[in-house]
Parts: C-alpha cells; sequence; structure tokens
C-alpha cells in the first residue's frame, strides 16, 4: 500500500518547456487535490477533483490544466512554463470532497524553472 | 473571505516542556479547522480536527487543540515535546467552498534535548 506517489520527485524546466506531474492513489479515494508550496506561505490549491470524472479551479489555476484519468490518477500538466512555477507541487487525495475529509499527501515534486 | 494566520515563524522548546503552536483564523459561519504536519522532504500529514462538539480535540502523536470561539483560536499544543516532534505545522480552516482549505504559512517548531 504505496498510498499517494508523485512522479517526478525532481524537475528543471526552461521557461516555456512544458511538463506533466503524474499522480496516483491507491487507497480507492474519490477526490484528489494539487497544491502547490511556496516558502513563507501556505499551500494553494491550483485544482482539485471531488469525484472521478469532475475537475474544479482552485485557487490558483492560470497556467495550469488537470486531467483526472481515473479514479487513481490525476495529472497536473503546464503547459508553458514560467519562473513563477518555481516551487514544490503536492498532489493529495481524501474519501470525500468535502474537507471534513482528512487529506493524504504525496511526497512532492520539486520543480524549478529557469 | 476565510483566512487563517499562524503568527509564529519559528517556536523553540526544550524537549520535555509543554509546546504551543498558535493559529488564529477569520471566518464567516462555523469554522472548519484543522492541524497537519510535515516532516523534512516529505508530503504533509493530518494531526486533527474541530468541526463539531468539544473544544478540546485530540489528535495523533500526543496532540491536542483547543478550539476558542471568542478569540477566534486553535492552538496546537502538547505536554511533553519530544525531539522527533521537530517539524513545519500548518492550521488550515475552511475556505469559501466546502471542498477547499485555506492554508497558514506554517511554523517551525524545532525541540532542543
Amino acid at each position: 500500500n504505496a498510498g499517494v506517489t508523485q512522479t517526478p520527485k525532481f524537475q528543471v524546466l526552461k521557461t516555456g518547456q512544458s511538463m506533466t506531474l503524474q499522480c496516483a492513489q491507491d487507497m480507492n479515494h474519490n477526490s484528489m487535490y494539487w497544491y502547490r508550496q511556496d516558502p513563507g506561505m501556505g499551500l494553494r490549491l491550483i485544482y482539485y477533483s471531488a469525484s472521478e470524472g469532475t475537475t474544479d479551479k482552485g485557487e490558483v489555476p492560470n497556467g495550469y490544466n488537470v486531467s483526472r484519468l481515473n479514479k487513481r490518477e490525476f495529472s497536473l500538466r503546464l503547459e508553458s512554463a514560467a519562473p513563477s512555477q518555481t516551487s514544490v507541487y503536492f498532489c493529495a487525495s481524501s474519501e470525500g470532497g468535502f474537507v471534513v475529509y482528512e487529506q493524504y499527501f504525496g511526497p512532492g515534486t520539486r520543480l524549478t524553472v529557469t | 473571505a476565510q483566512s487563517v494566520a499562524q503568527p509564529e515563524d519559528q517556536v523553540n522548546v526544550a524537549e520535555g516542556n509543554p509546546l504551543t503552536v498558535k493559529c488564529t483564523y477569520s471566518v464567516s459561519g462555523n469554522p472548519y479547522l484543522f492541524w497537519y504536519v510535515q516532516y523534512p522532504n516529505r508530503g504533509l500529514q493530518f494531526l486533527l480536527k474541530y468541526i463539531t462538539g468539544d473544544n478540546l480535540v485530540k489528535g495523533s502523536y500526543g496532540f491536542e487543540a483547543e478550539f476558542n470561539k471568542s478569540q477566534t483560536s486553535f492552538h496546537l499544543k502538547k505536554p511533553s515535546a519530544l525531539v522527533s516532534d521537530s517539524a513545519l505545522y500548518f492550521c488550515a480552516v475552511r475556505g469559501d467552498s466546502n471542498y477547499q482549505l485555506i492554508w497558514g504559512a506554517g511554523t517551525k517548531l524545532i525541540i532542543k534535548p
């Protein structure tokens, strides 16, 4: 039981390049989330998927797209990376979409855009 | 809009002493409040939550938090700190949507032997 897994762990991109961050969970959770974490700031929600087949914008969705591929997998795509997207990205999942449910986090992806 | 504040960037405590990590919030309606912990190079882990009921909430690893409605606070506490409690602690509150959390900036807790 791996919980929430993310790939890659580290990535360096040049401005304008694209990439997809992968996330998978094996807990049969309905809801999944993508956050970014910047120094001195709390986590900010980029996108979430309350259930399979649905996705919604969070607090900071600009410059990102997501795909809920199936119940297990939720990917985050940067179409044209910018230095402002340098951050640590966390994927999380929860049994239900309502915030009362405990969220389980992956280990994170550290992304640098030069 | 909902917001949460953690007024201390860092808290230093000697091992064996009680610890408190502070959190204050501003919400419209009933607050849903959470504490998570992040160990170095790891994702966040859930500690405890307050939704309704008893103002003193007990959580994982011996932590507890006290909900104080009049002071709009939800401070995290532990009676006797361990070196292994050293980590980054985040307070969070339900946002404008029932699906979103608003996170504090985090407090680094350092427990010295």
